[in-house]
């Protein structure tokens, strides 16, 4: 079955560069995903990447997709306290009538003034 | 994007007791899935709800423990039944657009969560 696989901490200080990496076993998945969870807070969509593109960008977030080694990696720009969360990356597999996500553990971002 | 509301957002219950959470969604939707995360954890998928037939149980989770209903295409609930301390989770509900099961992909392929159910078990 998938299976996403992601370092469970990360700390940076304000201001810096922040990459979270991912890496999935599915070459068949075909979304690939970025969740920010704030503490006691949802999920919230970051931002996603097609498995045919390579990169995208949306602001402070670039997305790189290295889909021969199955490696994902987000990376935030100009880091801020605000961003301290836990950010999970998720494969989408799609079957016959459907599709689910399947989930890393999530990467707990630390951010230091 | 749709907007999802879950209720209620957090309860604590007395072990051997049963919860239903409700899935309210503003659009209709094909599939709603439910997931629960353990403390620490990350999410897992208990099952996808499609209206009109049975859910689907992934492994490790059975419909006696979570009877799950999808009356319509915009509504659905998750029953953890004969609660232990072991079932104390987050319980999300998320929704997939129609877009989502063509293979082709399509406009819209984000899926969507709701804020959660905090459960506590006692």
């Amino acid at each position: 079955g998938e299976d996403v696989e992601q370092s469970l901490f990360l700390s940076v200080r304000e201001g810096d560069s922040s990459v979270i990496n991912c890496t999935y076993t599915d070459s068949s998945s075909t979304y690939l995903y970025w969740y920010k969870q704030e503490p006691g807070a949802g999920l919230q969509l970051l931002t996603y990447i097609f498995s045919n593109m390579d990169m995208k960008q949306d602001q402070r977030l670039t997305v790189l997709l290295n889909k021969k080694d199955k490696h994902l990696s987000l990376r935030i720009a100009d880091t801020q306290t605000g961003d301290s969360a836990i950010y999970f990356c998720a494969a989408l597999r799609i079957y016959n009538q459907g599709g689910k996500l399947i989930f890393g553990q999530g990467t707990e971002l630390s951010v230091k003034p | 994007s749709a907007v999802i509301s879950q209720k209620p957002s957090r309860d604590i219950c007395q072990r051997g007791t049963s919860l239903t959470i409700q899935c309210q969604v503003d659009s209709q939707v094909t599939m709603m899935f439910w997931y629960r995360q353990q403390p620490g954890q990350s999410l897992t998928l208990i099952a996808t709800a499609n209206q009109g037939s049975e859910a689907t149980y992934e492994s490790g989770f059975v419909i006696d423990k979570f009877p799950i209903s999808r009356p319509n295409l915009t509504f659905s609930t998750l029953t953890v039944s004969n609660m232990s301390p072991e079932d104390s989770s987050i319980y999300l509900c998320s929704v997939a657009p129609a877009a989502l099961i063509s293979r082709g992909g399509g406009p819209r392929v984000e899926a969507f969560f709701g804020q959660g159910t905090r459960l506590t078990v006692v």
